[in-house]
């Protein structure tokens, strides 16, 4: 499967502990973003990295999330002290472009967080 | 600040008729345009884009329409299928800008 893939699907985590969503994406993309939908929402802007750094993070808290997008591995989002409000779907898309050479964005299936 | 707004949470519309979803945007500054099909338990799947120096752009059943006096586009869909109930998501974005946003999203059925 050469889309972009998400881990895990689901993650349950209790109020308090760290919660770290992993993104590879489609071969050959260099671009990497993250969007949350929450429960009947459309899907909110958080992050926008390219290898080695961020470029637009200003849809993200300023608290409890950091992104990290390394020469090697994954893009990894990660949420500490969890909180219930951040239960939702986070989605990761890549492009082979940035978004402002109007490529369209290829998602992953999304990681589904729980926090109980 | 909802730039982009998908005013109708959703549509439903029988096998064969036409499905008209509609979006409405704030920014003057996009200049693309783009919607977007999601299937429960997935991620969203690139549908049809259009540029701000076009009014129209056509894909098999699928025309997009943009009215930038109105600040207004559209999805048409014909005929609809059982197959294309799913939520459809209007996006924009800026040449050269960083992000895309996107609406809230439409749920439309299609009832056979």
């Amino acid at each position: 499967n050469a889309g972009v893939m998400q881990n895990p699907r689901h993650l349950v985590r209790r109020r308090g502990q760290e919660a770290r969503l992993r993104c590879s994406p489609m071969k050959g993309h260099s671009h990497v973003y993250w969007y949350r939908q929450l429960p009947e929402e459309g899907l909110k802007f958080m992050v926008y990295l390219q290898k080695e750094n961020i470029i637009d993070e200003s849809g993200m808290p300023k608290e409890r999330f950091s992104a990290e997008f390394p020469k090697e591995g994954p893009s990894i989002l990660r949420i500490q002290q969890v909180v219930r409000g951040d239960s939702a779907a986070y989605f990761c898309a890549s492009s082979p472009q940035g978004t402002g050479s109007n490529s369209p964005l290829h998602f992953g299936n999304g990681t589904r967080l729980t926090v109980t | 600040d909802q730039q982009v707004k998908q005013n109708s949470p959703s549509l439903s519309v029988q096998e064969g008729r036409i499905s008209i979803l509609n979006c409405d945007y704030t920014n003057s500054m996009f200049d693309y345009f783009l919607w977007y099909k999601k299937y429960p338990a997935e991620g969203p799947t690139f549908l049809i884009s259009i540029s701000s120096i076009k009014d129209k752009n056509e894909d098999g059943r699928f025309t997009v329409f943009l009215n930038k006096s109105a600040k207004h586009l559209s999805l048409h869909i014909v005929p609809s299928q059982p197959g294309d109930s799913a939520v459809y998501f209007c996006a924009a974005s800026v040449t050269g800008g960083f992000k895309t946003i996107f609406g809230a999203g439409t749920r439309l059925f299609v009832k056979a």
